[in-house]
C-alpha cells in the first residue's frame, strides 16, 4: 500500500508568481482535499476533488484551483501569489468525499518573499 | 458558522503523568471527531477517533471522550512520555461532511 506523496517538499517563490503543487492519492482513495497550514495554526479547507470535479470548498479565493486525474492524483495551483500565502500545504486522500480516515502527505512548505 | 475551539494552546507536562486536551463544537449535527498528532516538520497523523455514537474509544495510552449535549470532546493520555512531545489538533467535519474544521492546536510538552 502506498502512501500519499507531496511534491515538491519545498518551494521559494516571489510575490506575484503562479505556483503548482502537486499529491498522488494513497492506493484505492478517489478523494483528495487540500488544506492550508499556516505557522502556528490549524489546517484550514482549500477544496476537494471528488472523482475528477471539485466537491466542495473553503474560504479561499478564486486564485486558488485546483484538479484531479484519472488517476486521482490531484494539484493545487495559487496564481498572484502574496506574502501571506506563505504556509505549508498538506494534502489528504480518503475514500470516499466524507473526512473520515484522512490520510495526510507529508506537504509542501511554500515560502512567498 | 462551523467552528472548532481547542484548549488549552500549550500544555507542560511532568512524564508520567497525564494530560487533557479539550475541544467544542458548534455543530449540533457532527459525528466524527478525530484527534492528529504533529510532530515538528512533519504531517499530521490520525492517533484516534470517535463517532458520535458512543461516548468514548481507548486505544492503549490514549482515549477520547464524548458529550454531545454540550458539544465537548477530550483527548487523554495517560502515562505520558518524551515521545508523546507534540501538537495536537482536534478537528469535527463541516456541514457538508466534505471536510475537517480543525483547532487551533495544543503543543504538548512532556519533560523527563
Amino acid at each position: 500500500e502506498t502512501g500519499v506523496t507531496q511534491s515538491p517538499t519545498h518551494l521559494i517563490k516571489t510575490r506575484g508568481q503562479q505556483v503548482t503543487l502537486r499529491c498522488s492519492s494513497q492506493s484505492g482513495h478517489n478523494t483528495v482535499s487540500w488544506y492550508q497550514q499556516a505557522l502556528g495554526q490549524g489546517p484550514q479547507f482549500i477544496f476537494q476533488y471528488y472523482r475528477e470535479e471539485e466537491n466542495g470548498r473553503g474560504n479561499f479565493p478564486p486564485r486558488f484551483s485546483g484538479l484531479q486525474f484519472p488517476n486521482y492524483s490531484s494539484e493545487l495551483n495559487v496564481n498572484a501569489l502574496e506574502l501571506d500565502d506563505s504556509a505549508l500545504y498538506l494534502c489528504a486522500s480518503s475514500l470516499s468525499y466524507s473526512s473520515y480516515g484522512y490520510t495526510f502527505g507529508s506537504g509542501t512548505r511554500l515560502t512567498v518573499v | 458558522g462551523e467552528n472548532v475551539e481547542q484548549h488549552p494552546s500549550t500544555l507542560s507536562v511532568q512524564e508520567g503523568d497525564s494530560a487533557v486536551i479539550k475541544c467544542t463544537y458548534s455543530d449540533s449535527a457532527s459525528n466524527y471527531f478525530p484527534w492528529y498528532k504533529q510532530e515538528l516538520g512533519k504531517r499530521p497523523q490520525l492517533i484516534i477517533d470517535i463517532r458520535s455514537n458512543v461516548g468514548e474509544k481507548k486505544d492503549q495510552r490514549i482515549a477520547v471522550t464524548l458529550n454531545k449535549t454540550a458539544k465537548h470532546f477530550s483527548l487523554h493520555i495517560t502515562e505520558t512520555q518524551p515521545e508523546d512531545s507534540a501538537v495536537y489538533f482536534c478537528a469535527s467535519p463541516n456541514q457538508a461532511g466534505t471536510a475537517l474544521i480543525f483547532g487551533k492546536g495544543t503543543t504538548l510538552s512532556v519533560s523527563s
